[in-house]
């Protein structure tokens, strides 16, 4: 299996831009885990989902950010409009139980301008 | 509720060293225990696990036992490597508490010079 997979790696973007990223899950995995990382915050989990429906989406920020599983294979976190405090290290995670071993792709490193 | 706490790094060693990261947690259930390392410019990687009290997790020469009288879960080598120098973080997971995945502690990062 290629492992968790996230695109893009890297994004520029200016501030109030809409910002797309995607992850592409191990498959048979029906978990799937959306984090950011900064410095200040360490590893913070934003939402996850569950068969493709969000359990828990306390994490989420602001109503800015939202986060979608349309099937099993696909996952996408958007942030509209973006600001520079948005900046970090998106990481996406799948997992075949709730409590199990998590997978880890190799992240989306965003900076808003 | 649960909680992870981890020593506070960063941790300097020479080559050869010995490692011990700390790692304690507080949890209602009887959780799996996790290290996770994260090489830089990488996402996190499963380094060890353990599932169940005086389990003994390894992998690539880390060890690691989960003491259930300490609620520890500490980190060793014997002898570290260069390219050991990461960021380390202690996780678990509490099956018996609805709603939560896995918690992470803040991380500890390693530098090791030869």
């Amino acid at each position: 299996d290629a492992g968790v997979i996230q695109s893009p790696r890297h994004e520029v973007t200016e501030m109030g831009q809409e910002v797309t990223l995607r992850c592409k899950p191990i498959s048979g995995h029906d978990y799937l885990f959306w984090y950011r990382q900064t410095m200040m915050r360490g590893l913070e989990l934003l939402i996850y989902f569950n068969n493709n429906v969000p359990i828990d989406d306390s994490g989420m920020p602001e109503d800015r950010f939202s986060a979608k599983m349309p099937n099993a294979s696909f996952s996408t976190l958007k942030i509209q409009p973006s600001e520079p405090r948005d900046s970090a290290v998106y990481f996406c995670a799948s997992s075949l139980a709730r409590s199990e071993t998590q997978y880890f792709g190799p992240g989306t490193r965003l900076l808003v301008l | 509720g649960n909680s992870v706490t981890q020593m506070e790094g960063p941790v300097t060693l020479s080559e050869e060293a010995f490692l011990t990261i700390n790692c304690t947690y507080t949890a209602t259930g009887y959780p799996s225990l996790f290290w996770y390392v994260q090489y830089p410019g990488e996402g996190l990687q499963l380094l060890l696990k353990a599932t169940k009290a005086d389990d003994k997790g390894s992998n690539k020469g880390f060890e690691a036992t989960y003491r259930k009288e300490t609620t520890s879960f500490h980190l060793e080598k014997g002898s570290v490597q260069v390219s050991d120098s990461a960021v380390y973080f202690c996780a678990l997971s509490d099956r018996d508490q609805a709603g939560t995945a896995l918690i992470f502690g803040k991380g500890t990062t390693l530098s090791v010079s030869s």
